[in-house]
């Protein structure tokens, strides 16, 4: 049961251009989402949360949007940069606990 | 956020050995996670690891096949027992950050079985 998905694997965008990425959720008990930002041979790396409660959170070039209806949450990067070439994950967790659920990630391209 | 080394970044196995991982946070913290991400798949959760306690693992994970240690507060170790081909994956650790709900991730260890 895939309680986070990611169902674009990939984007490419040109440098400058907004990336948004997408994930929807299953389990109404998650009450903090994550977004990770991986390169190759690297950890993730925490990039920008948001609260069940809230709708937006905005760190720099970075924005959540949370939808709680419609259980989606995206990821919107403005301008966006060749360094932001990644996968990218979006991962939650459930009210009270300690572990995090990934989505299945998604390759961004960001072209010159 | 904490910074987090792995011991060894990569590695080559034949099947039916045994790999310990060794995940080194550079300050105290309570909890320790292990994660594994199969290739081209996404990151899933092997256990949570506590000082003093024995490890909680996930559901199809057993600690027959991945005995954790957690000596102390900055220190964990991950062994990947009677290894088979399938185990072949990248083995990260992560902790809490500031934020409970927050982990912060090692750079993972490679491991390759043949």
């Amino acid at each position: 049961d895939q309680q986070v998905k990611q169902n674009s694997p990939s984007l490419s965008v040109q440098e400058g251009r907004i990336s948004i990425l997408n994930c929807d959720y299953t389990n109404s008990m998650f009450d903090y989402f994550l977004w990770y930002k991986k390169y190759p041979a690297e950890g993730p790396t925490f990039l920008i949360s948001i609260s069940s409660i809230k709708d937006k959170n905005e760190d720099g070039r970075f924005t959540v949007f949370l939808n709680k209806s419609a259980k989606h949450l995206s990821l919107h990067i403005v301008p966006s940069q060749p360094g932001d070439s990644a996968v990218y994950f979006c991962a939650a967790r459930k009210a009270a606990g300690n572990k995090l659920t990934f989505g299945g990630g998604t390759r961004v391209l960001v072209k010159p | 956020s904490a910074v987090i080394s792995q011991k060894p970044s990569r590695d080559i196995c034949q099947r039916g050995t045994s790999l310990t991982i060794q995940c080194q946070v550079d300050s105290q913290v309570t909890m320790m996670f292990w994660y594994r991400q199969q290739p081209g798949q996404s990151l899933t959760l092997i256990a949570t690891a506590n000082q003093g306690s024995e490890a909680t693992y996930e559901s199809g994970f057993v600690i027959d096949k991945f005995p954790i240690s957690r000596p102390n507060l900055t220190f964990s170790t991950l062994t990947v027992s009677n290894m088979s081909p399938e185990d072949s994956s990248i083995y990260l650790c992560s902790t809490s950050g500031g934020r409970a709900y927050e982990q912060y991730f090692g750079p993972g260890t490679r491991l390759t079985v043949t």
